[in-house]
Formats: C-alpha cells, structure tokens, sequence
C-alpha cells in the first residue's frame, strides 16, 4: 500500500500570498495523482488530477506539480474562500489512499 | 454532466445491517469503475472499495477494515451502484460517498450519506 504524507498539517497564510502544500508518497508513481479541497459539511471538491491538471472550473490560481514520490500544489495568491482542509489522493493502483489532510488557515 | 446521489443511510445498531445506493446519470454508467469512499467525524478520507465495470471483469477489492464485513455491487440496468454492509461497528460511522474518475474530466463525487451506528 501507498502511504501518502501530507505537509504541513496546518499552514497558516495570509490572503492574497502563495501557499505551497506538499504531498510525499512511500512509493514512486507517474502522475495518478489528485488534489482535493474540502469544507465543512461539504464533500471534497476536485482541483487537480493527473498532477496537474486542473479540474473543469478550477480558477487558474491552483496548481499541481511533480511526480516520483513528490507532489505539490500550489495557490498563487489567496482567496477568502481558498481556507479549507487540502488532500491529496493516489489511484495508481489499488489500494488507492489519501494523505491525512493540510489545514489551510487564515494567518 | 455527471451526477451522483447516494442514499440509503441513517442510524443502525452495532452488529446490524445497511444497504446504501448511489444512483449515477451522465456517463456510460456500465464501462465506469465504481467507488465507496467514507470519512468519520472529523477524520480524513478513506476509501472503503471499488467495482470494476463488468467489461474489465467486474470484481470488487476492499480496503482492509471493511473486508469480509462490506459487499459492493452494481446494477447496470439502472444506473446503480450498492454498498451492502454487515456486522456493523460504532468506528464505520461515516459519511459515505461514491465516486467514479472519467478520463478527461477526473474524479466525481457525490453529495454522501450519513450512516451512524450506535446502540
């Protein structure tokens, strides 16, 4: 099983700086990886699949970047609505898993 | 546009049974990998299971916790994906969602369904 390691586990910016997540997985794969965004009460909303690319309707600011064992993602300048729980998630084969979550809050 | 609604949830006793639904409309629902994701109260996400479409062979794997408890099943006919779950226990309350990913477009979600097990 692939284990995902998210960091941090909460990172604390301010509105309209970037905010760099990261995602290390124990075994190296290409690009079947996704990042989700999550609010409470709601479910988890799909930003970036294939590493990199985004999802219909993601605004530009949001990008994914890596491969191997390393991934990022990467909000280029902060919304209010950008302050959620980020995970990132692998489906290069099963048992597919998700890193435990970054908490993106208001600095 | 891809749509998936889940239903079937609700409060049950520990050692009981549910069958949850996830009813999809926007995709060729019989050549699509199917998937039950949950997330406890406050915890992360955590996938239960996925079915393959009958085309690949239709087999289901399960993660670890719900092996030999859960059953994912589909019915092509309708459009529909089932999660039959047994010998339920306190630490399966979750929010539960299907998912199915569509090259092109990525992974989609349902809206999820409550299912609290508690005496």
């Amino acid at each position: 099983e692939i284990v995902m390691t998210q960091s941090p586990a909460t990172l604390s910016v301010s509105p309209g700086e970037r905010a760099t997540l990261s995602c290390r997985a124990s075994q190296s794969f290409s690009s079947t990886l996704a990042w989700y965004q999550q609010k409470p009460g709601q479910a988890p909303r799909l930003l970036i699949y294939g590493a990199s690319t985004r999802a219909t309707g993601i605004p530009a600011r949001f990008s994914g970047s890596g491969s191997g064992t390393e991934f990022t993602l990467t909000i280029s300048s902060l919304q209010s609505e950008d302050f959620a729980v980020y995970y990132c998630q692998h489906y290069n084969h099963w048992p597919y898993t998700f890193g435990q979550g970054t908490k993106l809050e208001v600095k | 546009e891809v749509q998936l609604v889940e239903s079937g949830g609700g409060l049950v006793n520990p050692g009981g049974s549910l069958r949850l639904s996830c009813a999809a409309s926007g995709l060729t629902f019989s050549n699509a990998w199917m998937s039950w994701v949950r997330q406890a109260p406050g915890k992360g996400l955590e996938w239960v299971g996925r079915i393959k479409s009958k085309a690949d062979g239709g087999t289901a794997d399960y993660a670890a916790p719900v092996k030999g408890r859960f059953t994912i099943s589909r019915d092509d006919s309708k459009n529909t994906l089932y999660l039959q779950m047994n010998s339920l226990r306190t630490e399966d309350t979750a929010v539960y969602y299907c998912t199915t990913f569509a090259p092109g477009y990525g992974w989609f979600w349902g809206q999820g369904t409550l299912v609290t097990v508690s005496s």
